[in-house]
């Protein structure tokens, strides 16, 4: 079965330094989000892409968040200057389908944790 | 504002029926998912309701009373490999979000 792959699986990274995320989603899939999960704590939405588009975005996701489809595969993550409190594990998610039904359920990749130091 | 609420930790007994319980109140509502969570590991789907009732997958079902704001996850037959957190989400209308509750940690000890 078709898996969302996310690289790398960890990274760390000194604070206020930029990381890029990257993703690749499931090949047929048109929607496509960032989660995050702080150790011991629930899974949060960051934003969502469509067409090409951040169609919606969480408070979290602020400026030093962006997100980009560079080609037609990746969809990569990046944190302009880090912080501490970024330390968390990013799911890369995809949903498949030009109008994808209600009941379509996320594919989540492995996640890359993200260690800021 | 959005609420999903779950117990924190559950513990079972292997070859046991256990029934993990989620509430919501949430701005929108295009039906509510389960996902399974091992540790450092990505959420994998299980199910998903959207009309009152019951689905039934294997050892897994799950129920949904939309009135009441409520579904349950059941899991029968217990294994050891069941150990893991389960996730409760809903999907808001809009693009497809999905709003996660904090999860419930299931032990399975033998």
């Amino acid at each position: 079965e078709p898996e969302v792959t996310q690289t790398p699986s960890h990274q760390v990274t000194q604070m206020g330094q930029e990381v890029i995320l990257r993703c690749v989603p499931i090949s047929n899939h048109l929607y496509f989000y960032w989660y995050r999960q702080i150790l011991g704590q629930k899974v949060e939405f960051l934003v969502s892409f469509y067409n090409n588009e951040i169609s919606e975005k969480s408070e979290i996701f602020d400026d030093q968040f962006s997100v980009e489809r560079p080609d037609g595969s990746n969809f990569t993550l990046k944190i302009r200057s880090t912080k501490l409190e970024d330390s968390a594990m990013y799911f890369c998610a995809s949903i498949p389908g030009q109008v994808p039904s209600y009941n379509s359920p996320l594919h989540f990749g492995n996640g890359t944790r993200l260690t800021v130091t | 504002g959005q609420n999903i609420d779950q117990p924190t930790e559950m513990t079972a007994t292997e070859g046991a029926i256990v029934q993990i319980n989620c509430t919501y109140q949430t701005s929108g509502f295009n039906g509510l998912f389960w996902y399974q969570q091992h540790a450092g590991e990505a959420p994998t789907f299980l199910s998903y309701n959207v009309l009152d009732g019951l689905e039934e997958k294997g050892r897994f079902s799950s129920f949904l009373s939309r009135s009441k704001g409520y579904s349950y996850l059941l899991l029968k037959e217990l294994q050891m490999k069941d150990s893991a957190s389960y996730l409760c989400a809903v999907k808001n209308t809009g693009f497809q979000k999905l709003v996660f509750g904090t999860g419930t940690r299931l032990l399975v000890s033998p």
